[in-house]
């Protein structure tokens, strides 16, 4: 089967570094999808990779290890905006591939 | 102006009733997507369509139907909405054959309510 596992709820401070991880099992492999999504509103992307190592984005950072299925979402410097549920995609292979969503993890940044 | 627009953003309406969401899009993007959001269930697919003659399935396509009027329109209907269609309705699109990768970008949403 297909499957991507996420940590459903992770508390930070405001200032530090938070690690999201993803591990995923799936049919085939065409790229790993980070989206933030605020409460009530849309997700909106934040990053892919598709090939392993590090991608940095400003605050963000995400990186990816095809062999182990596994991915994580750095947010450095964190701020009370980054408040939010973090969702991993996976893209699956073949011309008609879709993306394969996990649930979401919600991250509280406090004071 | 936004680049995925849905309406309407808000609906409340009764068990029974058939229902009409839309979706605009000006990225030019041929793939367009309907999803539907529930806590806890994530995001899961409804209907899918890689061009205006191309028309599929998601996960969970039952009591919905889908139009794909232009490139630009992707409607979805509820036939006769029952309580459980209550949820948070997302329209996304892509273009991997322009852009290389599946990137999604989503419509505001519209939430729904079947009473």
């Amino acid at each position: 089967g297909q499957n991507i596992d996420q940590p459903t709820e992770m508390t930070a401070t405001e200032g530090a570094i938070v690690q999201i991880n993803c591990t995923y099992q799936t049919s085939g492999f065409n790229g790993l999808f980070w989206y933030q999504q605020h409460a009530g509103e849309a997700p909106t992307f934040l990053s892919y990779n598709v090939l392993d190592g590090l991608e940095e984005k400003g605050r963000f950072s995400s990186f990816l290890s095809r062999s182990k299925g596994y991915s994580y979402l750095l947010l450095k410097e964190l701020q009370m905006k980054d408040s939010a549920s973090y969702l991993c995609a996976v893209s699956n292979a073949g011309n008609n591939r879709k993306l394969i969503w996990g649930l979401g993890t919600s991250l509280a940044v406090n004071p | 102006d936004a680049d995925v627009t849905q309406t309407p953003r808000n609906r409340i309406t009764k068990t029974g009733k058939r229902i009409m969401l839309e979706c605009s899009q000006t990225k030019g993007h041929d793939r367009m997507y309907w999803y539907r959001q529930d806590p806890g269930l994530g995001l899961r697919l409804i209907y899918y369509s890689f061009d205006v003659k191309d028309i599929n399935k998601g996960e969970i396509s039952d009591g919905y139907s889908v139009s794909r009027q232009a490139q630009a329109k992707f409607s979805l209907s509820l036939e006769s909405a029952i309580p459980n269609q209550t949820a948070l309705y997302f329209c996304a699109t892509s273009a991997p054959e322009t852009s290389g990768t599946d990137t999604q970008y989503f419509g505001p949403g519209t939430r729904l309510t079947v009473l």
